[in-house]
């Protein structure tokens, strides 16, 4: 069975950092592209990055260009999330959704909340 | 890095057809575009139930059809029942794309 488990939600102070982990189980990580997707509270779904299959392609929404860095660890089938300078516009819950192909995301994980306030 | 326009809102009684617009799909000329829907209810994770257009992941019902015509793509839910209550998102990429768009989705109520 595919799983994807996200965590290192939590609260943390505008111009602070966070990095979530995503863990992945049921299917052979290294040969998927992976994303984060946030959806902040009553609002609609956000792709934030994505990885292909080896991590030499990174690829991001303008609004986190320069403050976060989407990286893989194959080894460990493991997908992670640093987020730096955060703002209190980065308030979400963050998935971790596995890419079947062309940004296709079939499955999904129950999300971290993170929380950016003073 | 445009969003894509659907309705905030549908409805329709038990045993209905609803369709949801999502407005504003683009691709490459001669490029193939790629468009997936999800249903999302309260407090839960996204579900995709339609990908490549029109194509279902196994276990979606039948009764759950995607269709394009020009920069618009459509879902339609045939046959509603009060388990289809709930929001759904389009998203659109092409071959090619770094990068894929959501719509801002669209809260479907079973009357």
């Amino acid at each position: 069975e595919v799983q994807m488990v996200e965590s290192g939600g939590g609260l943390v102070q505008p111009g602070g950092s966070l990095r979530l982990a995503c863990a992945a189980s049921g299917f052979r990580f290294s040969g998927f592209w992976v994303s984060w997707v946030r959806q902040a509270p009553g609002k609609g779904l956000e792709w934030v990055a994505s990885t292909n299959e080896d991590g030499s392609q990174t690829y991001y929404v303008d609004s986190v260009k320069g403050r976060f860095t989407i990286s893989r660890d194959n080894a460990k089938s493991s997908l992670y999330l640093q987020m730096d300078r955060l703002r209190v516009e980065d308030t979400a819950v963050y998935y971790c959704p596995r890419d079947t192909g062309f940004f296709t995301f079939t499955y999904w994980g129950q999300g971290a909340l993170v929380t950016v306030s003073s | 890095q445009s969003a894509l326009t659907q309705p905030p809102s549908a409805s329709g009684s038990p045993g209905q057809s609803v369709a949801i617009s999502c407005t504003g799909i683009s691709g490459d000329v001669g490029a193939y575009t790629y468009v997936s829907w999800y249903q999302q209810h309260p407090g839960k994770a996204p579900k995709l139930i339609i990908y490549e257009v029109t194509k279902r992941p196994s276990g979606v019902p039948d009764r759950f059809t995607g269709s394009k015509s020009g920069n618009t793509a459509s879902l339609t839910v045939s046959g509603l029942q009060a388990e289809d209550e709930a929001d759904y998102y389009c998203s659109s990429s092409f071959a090619g794309s770094t990068h894929v768009v959501f719509g801002g989705g669209t809260k479907l109520t079973v009357l």
